[in-house]
């Protein structure tokens, strides 16, 4: 089984209001990351988890806060975002960050910021 | 760093027709090949990857090829369906400890019936 799951599929929110992102994986997979994609775009690293810990933020807004509870979680909490942050929100796992390790993506979160 | 080229932007081809895209990389430390298929409102999905250390690699009606002294790798769709029409992109990465992927800028693949 190589399913990545998110929740939800689309988020609507304010400028002003919080919200999180949540991304389940339990193929043991101990590498996670978060992308964001627009329309017609590649996806864009935003963060990297290994062993549940951050390896990797690419200049990432702070109004983006991930978070690794455990192992098969990874969370993506969103505040006072701008209109130009509406995007598909991806997350995707690998067997770690070694050499080739094939990432798997999830469906990915719609998120409209009004 | 990395930069990967993919080309073309679009392609239209008649069903059963074969389709190829192309893509080149810059570094030659890149060991690593995905091609992802996305279909619209979805995640990219893994079709087929290839290794520094294979020219060829097939999975029924798809094939990746790898020339590494020239630095590109192609995607090979034959007997193309319509249910092929999506989005694809091309992927490389390094060999090394916290590398990541880089990817083209995506080929819309159209097949009509």
């Amino acid at each position: 089984d190589t399913e990545v799951t998110q929740t939800p599929k689309h988020l609507v929110m304010g400028m002003t209001n919080k919200k999180s992102l949540k991304c389940e994986q339990h193929m043991g997979h101990r590498a996670m990351y978060w992308y964001k994609q627009k329309a017609k775009k590649p996806p864009e690293l935003m963060f990297v988890y290994s062993y549940e810990k951050l390896s990797i933020n690419e200049s990432v807004p702070s109004r983006f806060s991930p978070e690794c509870p455990n192992s098969s979680l990874l969370n993506l909490h969103l505040h006072a975002l701008q209109p130009e942050d509406s995007a598909l929100y991806l997350c995707a796992s690998s067997q770690g960050i070694g050499r080739g390790d094939t990432q798997y993506f999830g469906p990915g979160t719609r998120l409209t910021v009004l | 760093g990395e930069n990967v080229e993919q080309h073309p932007s679009t392609l239209s081809v008649q069903e059963g027709d074969s389709a190829v895209i192309k893509c080149t990389y810059s570094d030659s430390a890149s060991n690593y090949f995905p091609w992802y298929k996305q279909e619209l409102g979805k995640g990219p999905q893994l079709i087929i990857d290839i290794r520094s250390n294979v020219g060829e690699k097939k999975d029924q009606r798809i094939a990746v090829t790898l020339n590494k002294t020239a630095k590109h790798f192609s995607l090979h769709i034959t007997e193309t369906q319509p249910e092929d029409s999506a989005v694809y992109f091309c992927a490389a990465r390094m060999n090394s400890g916290y590398s990541t992927l880089t990817f083209g800028k995506g080929t819309m693949l159209l097949v009509s019936p």
